[in-house]
């Protein structure tokens, strides 16, 4: 199907644990990102990517890491879950340039316990 | 440091009534602005934009005004339907794919 999947949809996980969130896109888009949505605070960055292999920092990035392997890929990996991390994470793509506005998938609810 | 700021967490309207979304933004380098419309359960789905060279921006029932010299923008929903209740997202681009977004603001159409 083409359009950008995230899964697991809804994850618990124990602190201190390893959990991956995974991101695939159909579109060939240049751009990746990985907001997390809390209340109060909308949607905030936690890391970017302009391309394979280019990857940035975002407003919020501790405790995370991605990588960016293939185009079409862009997993974010808690290195060890913490409650804070409890949280409704957002993959979306762009391509570049004014005007390209970022298409999101449907999100994955993790809750650590 | 919350450079793109949606005051009001909730908005309720009369059905057939204007919506009004307020956003204001700090960074003067923002050059592109989009609204983001969520349901629960699902993704953010981009609804319209503005760059920053227009004033106004108009696509069916949704039209966005950007007024620079305040740095704000607000999105009007004319007439509103009860399916327009949903949070409402405003972000905003500088150069480059980078969005900034807001809190978010709840709206509840009502029939």
């Amino acid at each position: 199907d083409a359009g950008i999947t995230q899964s697991p949809r809804y994850k618990i996980t124990e602190t201190g644990r390893q959990v991956t969130l995974m991101c695939h896109q159909t579109w060939s888009h240049s751009y990746m990102f990985w907001y997390r949505q809390d209340l109060g605070h909308g949607l905030r960055l936690i890391y970017y990517s302009a391309a394979a292999d280019i990857t940035d920092k975002g407003e919020v990035p501790d405790g995370y890491v991605v990588s960016r392997s293939k185009t079409e890929n862009f997993p974010l990996t808690l290195e060890s879950a913490t409650r804070s991390q409890t949280s409704v994470y957002f993959c979306a793509s762009s391509e570049w340039g004014q005007g390209a506005e970022a298409f999101f998938g449907q999100g994955t609810r993790l809750t650590v316990v | 440091d919350q450079q793109v700021k949606q005051n009001s967490p909730s908005l309720s309207v009369q059905e057939g009534r204007i919506s009004i979304l307020n956003c204001d933004y700090t960074n003067s380098m923002f050059d592109y602005f989009l609204w983001y419309k969520k349901y629960p359960a699902e993704g953010p789905t981009f609804l319209i934009s503005i760059s920053s060279i227009k004033d106004k921006n108009e696509d069916g029932r949704f039209t966005v005004f950007l007024n620079k010299s305040a740095k704000h923008l607000s999105l009007h929903i004319v007439p509103s339907q009860p399916g327009d209740s949903a949070v409402y997202f405003c972000a905003a681009r500088a150069s480059g794919s980078r969005l900034t977004f807001g809190e978010g603001t709840q709206l509840t159409v009502n029939p």
